[in-house]
């Protein structure tokens, strides 16, 4: 079982949609949650960081966590095309900072 | 503020070869990581530094691989007697705050060994 697992997608969604992207987790003692954008060659961009249970809003961005499940997620209202991206999520909080991450989710936004 | 910067960007080498990165993090970040990433997968972590104390290192990282962190500021990542496997994108991450790991990501190293 992968630390930190990722639908890898590709998720498709129509522009304005709402894209929905989960993340679960299997350290208990992770305490904090990252989710970066990735365009294609470049490297990952930070978008949000979640560190208590509930949701979290920055713009078109909301982040949500629940600890006793184990899961993240990351809502992006009124997609864009220039949303199309992997993305990424990630836990840290274990050991050092270092962040362990999953694969990553490849989302198009289709106009 | 500069961002954390990477040099080369692109590297080419045979296979046997000796190839050194540098990372220059954000000014006054204390933390450095460096990952590796190959195609499809998200980055994995390699090492870790906290000023110049190398503290820790996965086991991803072979006896071929070395990092340092001399004075606190850049960090180099050598890979020795470098194999295909090795081909992937070398990406160091900075951070500012202890207790915090909101890493900031350079562009990265491509590395292709033929």
């Amino acid at each position: 079982q992968k630390e930190v697992e990722q639908n890898s997608g590709p998720l498709s969604v129509p522009e304005g949609a709402i894209a929905s992207l989960n993340c679960t987790y299997s350290d208990r003692g992770s305490q904090s949650f990252f989710w970066y954008r990735q365009y294609s060659g470049k490297s990952p961009e930070l978008i949000m960081f979640i560190y208590s249970n509930g949701d979290k809003e920055d713009g078109r961005f909301t982040a949500q966590l629940n600890k006793a499940s184990q899961y993240v997620s990351l809502l992006i209202r009124d997609s864009q095309p220039s949303d199309s991206a992997t993305y990424l999520c990630a836990a840290g909080g274990t050991s050092y900072g270092k962040l362990t991450f999953g694969q990553g989710t490849i989302l198009t936004v289709h106009p | 503020d500069t961002g954390v910067s990477q040099d080369p960007r692109h590297k080419i080498t045979k296979r046997g070869q000796n190839v050194t990165f540098r990372c220059d993090p954000i000014s006054e970040h204390n933390r450095l990581y460096w990952y590796r990433q190959t195609l499809g997968q998200g980055p994995e972590f390699l090492t870790y530094f906290q000023n110049e104390a190398q503290l820790e290192k996965s086991r991803l990282l072979s006896d071929r691989f070395s990092a340092e962190r001399p004075k606190g500021s850049f960090s180099t990542l050598e890979i020795q007697r470098t194999e295909q496997g090795d081909s992937a994108m070398y990406l160091c991450a900075s951070s500012p705050i202890p207790g915090r790991e909101t890493q900031y990501f350079g562009p990265g190293t491509r590395l292709l060994v033929l």
